[in-house]
């Protein structure tokens, strides 16, 4: 089955304890982008990348890392999480991330953050 | 200004109405377009992609206007499954595949 996998689903943790949430997609999708969703707010790009070894900041990138090593894993790396990042993030992949093809991107399940 | 801008609702209607559902846009630039549902912070889902021309999938139909920056989607003969947050999705023209969502509507029907 066609899947985005995101572990873990939940987390409460408290601040400045590193913490990764993984990614994974099976569709040997190129594009994945990590979100977070905040109401009032929506969904917000945190970081993306087009490729293996290529990633690129989005909107929101502040006290977060990522990688790329290998097509199928995203990680989202928090090094010292702090309560603002207390969030809903979602993992997102897309075959290319060609502007003009309105190929779909495809989330994973999400995971709820609490940054105590 | 928010880059994608909807009326966050709710829309409370009874079971068999139409509604309709509105979005603009800032950059004017923007190339493709989307509705997706996302149902009680699960993961959103495509709904359907947008087009010049409107599109229509079974009771849904999807219309843009580019002169005016404005996305809509139209619910024909309301299920209480459409119940739902309905997000208007737009990727600009940067190449980054970034999609920018507006805040969503939120759809409650009823019996």
């Amino acid at each position: 089955e066609a899947q985005v996998t995101q572990n873990p689903r939940y987390l409460i943790t408290v601040t400045g304890k590193k913490l990764t949430v993984t990614c994974s997609q099976n569709m040997n999708h190129e594009y994945m982008s990590w979100y977070r969703q905040d109401p009032g707010l929506g969904l917000r790009q945190i970081y993306y990348s087009m490729n293996v070894e290529v990633t690129d900041k989005g909107d929101v990138p502040e006290g977060y890392k990522v990688s790329r090593k290998e097509k199928r894993n995203f990680p989202l790396i928090l090094e010292s999480p702090s309560p603002n990042q207390t969030s809903l993030y979602f993992c997102a992949s897309s075959l290319t991330p060609d502007t003009f093809s309105n190929q779909p991107q495809h989330f994973g399940d999400g995971t709820r953050l609490s940054i105590l | 200004r928010k880059e994608v801008e909807q009326d966050p609702g709710p829309f409370n209607v009874p079971e068999g109405a139409t509604v309709a559902f509105n979005c603009t846009y800032s950059n004017s630039a923007s190339q493709s377009f989307f509705w997706y549902r996302q149902d009680c912070r699960k993961e959103p889902k495509l709904l359907m992609s947008v087009y010049s021309s409107g599109n229509e999938d079974g009771r849904f139909t999807a219309q843009l206007n580019r002169a005016s920056q404005y996305i809509s989607l139209l619910i024909r003969d309301s299920k209480l499954s459409d119940s739902a947050t309905y997000l208007c999705v737009v990727k600009g023209r940067s190449n980054t595949g970034k999609l920018i969502f507006g805040q969503g509507t939120t759809l409650q029907v009823k019996p």
